[in-house]
């Protein structure tokens, strides 16, 4: 069975700092990877998948993530956060074999002026 | 490509009532997706569609729970009877299956969500 750990519930930054939000994942098979992000009372908005092309995949608004089999990782980055960084962003995982998505409970970000 | 939509945005009922939430895929995808997502936690997935065929159902989707995709458009996502434990965003997604050598993942893109309050 697939299944996404999440590390911090709540991570809070300055403008500026690097954003770091982990993502651990288990799979019986080589996975998909996904990083959504959600604001306030809206859907989820896909910022980078991973399909085994690369293991660094970059992202929509400056954020990447990095691939690690060995580590079972997938954390997602960003050099430099901005004030409308902050949301909830969400890690999931699915396979080959099943389509639906294996979410985390997800990170809110919190970026200090 | 006007995204995935839903409605109503939101629906606040009373135990005990049907409720009925849509959800219009983009244009062209063949496959849908409906996900429960409750306070503090990530989607949950419910149940998926190619074109109108459902092809999977998870355990979350009790009896109560029904969902329909005629002529492989819209999906409708009903509830019966609800109660208290079903308030939650109901979430829709739609992807289009990859063609023949292209990476073998659909990219689901989400709609805005129905927000549903049960009192």
């Amino acid at each position: 069975a697939q299944s996404v750990t999440q590390l911090g519930s709540h991570v809070s930054v300055s403008e500026g700092a690097l954003v770091l939000l982990r993502c651990n994942y288990s799979s019986s098979v080589p996975p998909y990877l996904f990083w959504y992000v959600q604001y306030p009372n809206q859907g989820l908005q896909l910022l980078l998948k991973y399909t085994s092309a690369a293991t660094l995949v970059k992202g929509i608004n400056g954020f990447e993530a990095e691939f690690k089999k060995s580590e079972t990782s997938f954390h997602l980055t960003k050099p430099s956060a901005h004030m409308s960084d902050a949301a909830e962003y969400f890690c999931a995982v699915s396979d080959s074999g099943r389509r639906a998505l294996t979410f985390g409970s997800g990170t809110r970000l919190q970026v200090q002026p | 490509d006007t995204g995935v939509s839903q409605d109503p945005r939101h629906k606040i009922t009373k135990r005990g009532q049907n409720v009925t939430f849509r959800c219009d895929p983009i244009s062209e995808h063949n496959r849908l997706y409906w996900y429960r997502q409750t306070l503090g936690q990530g989607p949950e997935f419910l149940t998926y569609f190619q074109n109108e065929a459902q092809l999977e159902k998870s355990r979350l989707l009790s009896d109560r729970f029904s969902a329909e995709r005629p002529k492989g458009s819209f999906s409708t996502l009903e509830i019966q009877r609800t109660e208290q434990g079903d308030s939650a965003m109901y979430l829709c997604a739609s992807s289009h299956i990859p063609g023949q050598g292209v990476d073998g993942t659909d990219t689901q893109y989400f709609g805005p969500g129905t927000r549903l309050t049960v009192l």
